[in-house]
């Protein structure tokens, strides 16, 4: 039973237009979510994240939307370059802090063409 | 500040047989975290540990799997005997042991990619 889903496995996207990813969740206990970019061969590496009391946290080009009433959150990219091709991962944790474990996404993998 | 260490980076072993991956995370950190990462899957957590002790083991599967970080500094983790199903990228991760503003920022190491034929 998955509790954080990415249901788009790609997208492809042209250089300078909007990257939209997206994810939903099932637990309304989660209160912490997080973003995170892996490029081949290489760990996650933590890209943008949000508390359950926001609805938006914006950090240069990339900005998370999160809507509660749907368990929905999106990360959107703007404007995308080549160099954010990367396979995306949603996470999310309740309790927040270091005590509460990540329950992660399969991943989409965003490809941005020139 | 250098990052997350694991080695090796590929193992290559037959079912049955045992097989260890090292992690050493980065200075101060206080949690580390295992996660097995299947191929097109998301990580799943291990095991995770604050300082030498164990937060969370119960996604470890304890009948072949055993984790330890005695001096809570580095971490290896072990399986024995290994199944075709334990192929997978181990990825081990650490975070501060404090939360900022409710962030919960964990450093992932490049993983182990693990092949059993």
């Amino acid at each position: 039973d998955q509790q954080v889903k990415q249901n788009s496995p790609s997208l492809s996207v042209q250089e300078g237009r909007i990257s939209i990813l997206n994810c939903d969740y099932t637990n309304s206990m989660f209160d912490y979510f997080l973003w995170y970019k892996k490029y081949p061969a290489e760990g996650p590496t933590f890209l943008i994240s949000i508390s359950s009391i926001k609805d938006k946290n914006e950090d240069g080009r990339f900005t998370v939307f999160l809507n509660k009433s749907a368990k929905h959150l999106s990360l959107h990219i703007v404007p995308s370059q080549p160099g954010d091709s990367a396979v995306y991962f949603c996470a999310a944790s309740q309790g927040g802090g270091s005590q509460g474990n990540l329950i992660f996404g399969k991943g989409t993998k965003l490809s941005v063409k020139p | 500040e250098a990052g997350v260490a694991q080695s090796p980076r590929y193992k290559i072993i037959e079912k049955r047989q045992s097989v260890a991956f090292w992690c050493n995370p980065i200075s101060g950190h206080a949690t580390l975290y295992w996660y097995q990462q299947i191929l097109g899957q998301g990580p799943k957590l291990l095991i995770q540990f604050q300082n030498n002790g164990v937060v969370d083991d119960s996604q470890l599967p304890k009948d072949r799997f055993s984790a330890e970080r005695l001096k809570g500094v580095d971490s290896t983790l072990k399986i024995q005997p290994a199944k075709l199903e334990d192929s997978a990228v181990y990825l081990c991760a650490s975070s501060l042991d404090e939360v900022r503003q409710g962030q919960e920022e964990q450093f992932f190491g490049p993983g182990t990619r693990l092949t059993v034929l």
